[in-house]
């Protein structure tokens, strides 16, 4: 089955720097590809997602981007405010499968 | 749209009893629904796929007659966990993919159950 791996565990980054999360899957079929944001206690909440048929998607300062070959694919945040601080997840799926997710990065935004 | 709902957002109950935990789908019908359970600090992992009117397929080791899902209606998956112990404290949450043919799935808000 599939699996996802995410990197990294635990990032902090000043106010204003970017922050980079990677995720690599094995299935090769999958082609489905969310990111997720949850803060504590709280549902996943999606912020982005990319299909296998777009190599990159933005969404202001959120962006992921998508390399099918080699089977990973990456979160960008440019311009990190505090409130971006929660934990991030990655995720795959072959359409309405379930997702199976990365084991998650927790994000601190230091002001 | 596309809202799915679950009840009850919190539980507690004591070692040896039973929980029910209901998930809706408000909005839009889903003939499936996947139950996720995430133990804190940890990643959401999938539990079992509901399906309206069949049985639930059980991911690998977990137990099918101590969870037992119901899905009765094209709205209405249940997860009962019976005879709950201490380890069975989570986070549960279930989901439904959308009906527009997008793979996005909708997320229940989740239950927190404390078994003391």
């Amino acid at each position: 089955g599939e699996n996802v791996e995410q990197h990294p565990s635990t990032l902090s980054v000043q106010e204003g720097d970017s922050a980079v999360i990677k995720c690599t899957y094995s299935d090769s079929a999958s082609n489905y590809f969310p990111w997720y944001k949850q803060e504590l206690g709280k549902r996943p909440q999606l912020i982005i997602d990319i299909r296998s048929n777009v190599g990159e998607k933005k969404d202001q300062r959120i962006a992921v981007t998508l390399n099918k070959t080699a089977k990973h694919f990456s979160l960008h945040i440019t311009e990190t405010q505090p409130e971006d601080s929660a934990v991030y997840f990655c995720a795959a799926s072959k359409g309405n499968t379930p997702l199976v997710f990365g084991k998650g990065t927790r994000l601190s935004v230091i002001a | 749209g596309a809202v799915v709902s679950q009840h009850p957002s919190w539980v507690i109950c004591k070692s040896g009893t039973s929980v029910k935990i209901e998930c809706r789908s408000l909005d839009f019908q889903a003939t499936t629904m996947f139950w996720y359970r995430q133990f804190p600090k940890q990643s959401l992992m999938l539990m079992a796929t509901s399906n309206e009117g069949s049985k639930a397929t059980y991911e690998q080791g977990v137990e099918k007659d101590k969870f037992l899902i119901n899905h009765a209606s094209l709205t209405l998956s249940t997860l009962t966990v019976t005879s709950a112990h201490p380890e069975d404290s989570s986070f549960y949450i279930c989901s439904a993919p959308g009906t527009s043919g997008f793979p996005e799935q909708y997320f229940g808000p989740g239950t927190r159950l404390t078994v003391t």
